[in-house]
């Protein structure tokens, strides 16, 4: 297993338009966290999934974001009418079963809007 | 609600030495977990070492230890015969009830040959 995979690695696009992450946790994980990293701040949570149920939503988590992991593999974030403040790294995490098990983050995917 | 404070944005530590870096919590759930993150440059972030909040024997990981103060809230991480390979963005976090962590904004690690 190659561990968490995170595409794009990198996003430039123009305020207002949509963009749609994509995150590949590993395989045997059932739990898949998103989270935000500002420059200069640690990551934020936003939303976690357990296997295909969105079971939390940070109040960061505005109408704009959506976060989908239909069916229990591979999970999206997208971002509609995207802003300036929404520049951040975005990175995804999984864990296995059990309280508090190791999450394995990916490389996260960095956007910038201009 | 939890909050996580790292007081220290960056500290330098020689080849060989020990350092230590701070970490400072609060949070209303009696049964929480707490954990120190590794990032290094343009690379994703790590677990170094993680302690559960009932025990009071404090953990260790090879060359990283943690003293953990429960009722101080304190929580630093002590990484000793420090490499070069050590230097990163270090996290502070901690967690409790959902899945969700809250960290701390990080301590920058130099490493000096």
């Amino acid at each position: 297993d190659t561990g968490v995979s995170q595409d794009p690695r990198h996003k430039i696009t123009k305020r207002g338009q949509n963009v749609t992450f994509r995150c590949d946790p590993i395989s045997e994980h059932n739990r898949l966290y998103w989270y935000r990293q500002t420059l200069g701040q640690g990551p934020e949570f936003l939303t976690y999934f357990q296997n295909e149920a969105q079971l939390e939503k940070s109040r960061l988590l505005s109408d704009r974001f959506s976060a989908e992991r239909p069916k229990g593999s591979f999970s999206t974030l997208e971002i509609q009418r995207t802003e300036q403040g929404d520049s951040a790294m975005y990175l995804c995490a999984s864990s296995s079963q059990g309280l508090f098990t190791e999450a394995f983050f990916g490389q996260g995917t960095r956007l910038t809007v201009v | 609600a939890q909050t996580v404070t790292q007081s220290q944005p960056e500290m330098s530590v020689q080849e060989a030495e020990t350092v230590t870096l701070s970490c400072t919590y609060d949070t209303s759930e009696s049964d929480y977990y707490l954990f120190w993150y590794k990032q290094p440059p343009s690379r994703q972030m790590i677990l170094v070492i993680r302690q559960e909040a009932y025990k009071q024997q404090n953990a260790t990981e090879n060359r990283f230890s943690v003293n953990f103060q429960k009722a101080a809230k304190s929580f630093s991480l002590k990484i000793s015969d420090s490499q070069l390979g050590d230097a990163a963005m270090y996290f502070c976090a901690s967690g409790a009830g959902s899945y969700q962590l809250t960290f701390g904004k990080g301590t920058k690690l130099s490493v000096i040959p």
